[in-house]
C-alpha cells in the first residue's frame, strides 16, 4: 500500500497564484522525486532530490528534500493554465533498491 | 534524451484472450524496467520489476502467471496480460531507468489503456 502521504488531494487556484504541495512518510527515503501527469499520458519527471535540505529549482517550480528525510515539497510560482495535472511525488526507500514508491497525487485546476 | 515507449497506446479485447504490451527504451539501455497499473483518479501501483536477462520481480498480491514479463534486451521489456477479464481493464505504464545518469529517476512511457469486454 501507499506509504507517502501526499496534500492537499486537489486545488483549484486562479491563473497566476502561487502553489504548495507537499508529501511526509514515516519512513526515511534516500531520494524524492516529483513527477507530473496529465489526462491519458504517463508521468513526466519535474525534480529529482537526493540530498537531506536540497532546494532545486525547474524554472517556476521549486521543490526542497526535508532535513529529515521523512518529507518533501513542492512549490509553483505564478501558476499559468497548462500547470493544470495532477501531480505525483515518489520516493525511493534505502531498503528498496531502486523501486519507487508513490503518493497519491494532488489534483491541480487553475482557472484563467 | 531519457525516452520511453509504449505499443500499442490503447487495446480493446475480448474477455479470455492475452494482451501483449511492449515498452522500449529509445535512446539508452535500460537494465532495469519497471510495471505500473493505474486506476482512474488513483495513483500508480508498482506490479513488478523487470530485469534483463532474469526473471521479474512482482510485487506483493501481483499473479506473476498472470502478468507475464519478459525482458530479452537492453531495451526492450513486454507484459503479457493472460486470460484477461473485465478487471484487468486500467491503465499499464512501463517506465525505466538509465544507469548511465547515474541517479534513480525514472522515466515513464506514455501508457496503454486496456479495456477488456
Amino acid at each position: 500500500g501507499q506509504q507517502l502521504n501526499q496534500s492537499p488531494q486537489s486545488m483549484f487556484i486562479q491563473e497566476g497564484e502561487d502553489v504548495s504541495m507537499n508529501c511526509t512518510s514515516s519512513s526515511i527515503f534516500n531520494t524524492w522525486l516529483w513527477y507530473k501527469q496529465e489526462p491519458g499520458e504517463g508521468p513526466v519527471l519535474l525534480i529529482a532530490l537526493y540530498k537531506a535540505g536540497e532546494l532545486t529549482s525547474n524554472g517556476r517550480l521549486t521543490a526542497q528534500f526535508g532535513i529529515t528525510r521523512k518529507d518533501s515539497f513542492l512549490n509553483i510560482s505564478a501558476s499559468i493554465p497548462s500547470d493544470v495535472g495532477i501531480y505525483f511525488c515518489a520516493g525511493q526507500r534505502e531498503t528498496s533498491g531502486s523501486r519507487l514508491t508513490f503518493g497519491e497525487g494532488t489534483q491541480l485546476t487553475v482557472n484563467p | 534524451g531519457a525516452v520511453v515507449s509504449q505499443h500499442p497506446s490503447r487495446v480493446i479485447c475480448k474477455s479470455g484472450t492475452s494482451v501483449k504490451i511492449e515498452c522500449r527504451s529509445l535512446d539508452f539501455q535500460a537494465t532495469t524496467m519497471f510495471w505500473y497499473r493505474q486506476f482512474p483518479k488513483q495513483s500508480l501501483m508498482l506490479m513488478a520489476t523487470s530485469n534483463e536477462g532474469s526473471k521479474a520481480t512482482y510485487e506483493q498480491g501481483v499473479e506473476k502467471d498472470k502478468f507475464l514479463i519478459n525482458h530479452a534486451s537492453l531495451t526492450l521489456s513486454t507484459l503479457t496480460v493472460t486470460s484477461a477479464h473485465p478487471e484487468d481493464s486500467s491503465f499499464y505504464i512501463c517506465s525505466a531507468r538509465d544507469p548511465g545518469r547515474g541517479g534513480l529517476e525514472q522515466f515513464f512511457g506514455p501508457g496503454t489503456r486496456l479495456t477488456v469486454l
